[in-house]
């Protein structure tokens, strides 16, 4: 049962357009979000995350927007750029001990190319 | 600083050798996590440790899978005996005691099981 969905695979993008990607969970427990940017043989990286309390968070040119009652959450890139080509993975966490470290749920990712 | 170290990179192998994965963790953090990546399911995450103990392993498909943390410093994923449907991209993370949620990968290593 995939409990953070991506339903796009794949999305491709004029440079100096908005990117939007989007994200869905079925899990009413998450209470964290996160976006990863993969490239072609490394490991994924952080991008941007939102705790549950807020609906909107941004950094620079990437905002993560989260719709609690849709259970929907956005990363939206402007303007993007050819570096932003990636894979994105939308990932979700759920308080679930008192230890404080918890574990990531993935989605499947979606593969952005910016086109110049 | 030095980021989450893998090895090896890539591990071509055949079906019913014993594989071993290794992870160092980034210095400070407590908890170590190790995934996989494959087409159809993305990433799975299929155990991780705290402080060296192990909390969650219900990710680890089979008894062909264990893993272990022997120290704060270093993680071994081993597969025995390896099997052509465990041909993926194994990944391990870590992250920091204090309440982050965020994970620092590494850059994976490539399984191919022939």
């Amino acid at each position: 049962d995939q409990q953070v969905k991506q339903n796009s695979p794949s999305l491709s993008v004029q440079e100096g357009r908005i990117s939007i990607l989007n994200c869905d969970y079925t899990n009413s427990m998450f209470d964290y979000f996160l976006w990863y940017k993969k490239y072609p043989a490394e490991g994924p990286t952080f991008l941007i995350s939102i705790s549950s309390i807020k609906d909107k968070n941004e950094d620079g040119r990437f905002t993560v927007f989260l719709n609690k009652s849709a259970k929907h959450l956005s990363l939206h890139i402007v303007p993007s750029q050819p570096g932003d080509s990636a894979v994105y993975f939308c990932a979700a966490s759920a308080l679930i001990s008192n230890f404080g470290n918890e574990k990531l749920t993935f989605g499947t990712g979606t593969r952005l190319t910016i086109i110049p | 600083d030095a980021g989450v170290i893998q090895s090896p990179r890539h591990e071509v192998t055949e079906m019913g050798q014993e594989v071993t994965l290794r992870c160092k963790p980034i210095s400070g953090h407590n908890s170590l996590f190790w995934y996989r990546q494959t087409m159809m399911r993305g990433l799975e995450l299929l155990i991780y440790f705290n402080n060296n103990v192990p909390i969650d392993d219900s990710g680890m498909p089979e008894d062909r899978f264990s893993a272990k943390m022997p120290n704060a410093s270093f993680s071994t994923l081993k597969i025995q005996p390896s099997e052509p449907r465990d041909s993926a991209v194994y990944f391990c993370a870590s992250s920091r005691w204090t309440g982050q949620v965020e994970q620092y990968f590494g850059p994976g290593t490539r399984l191919t099981v022939t």
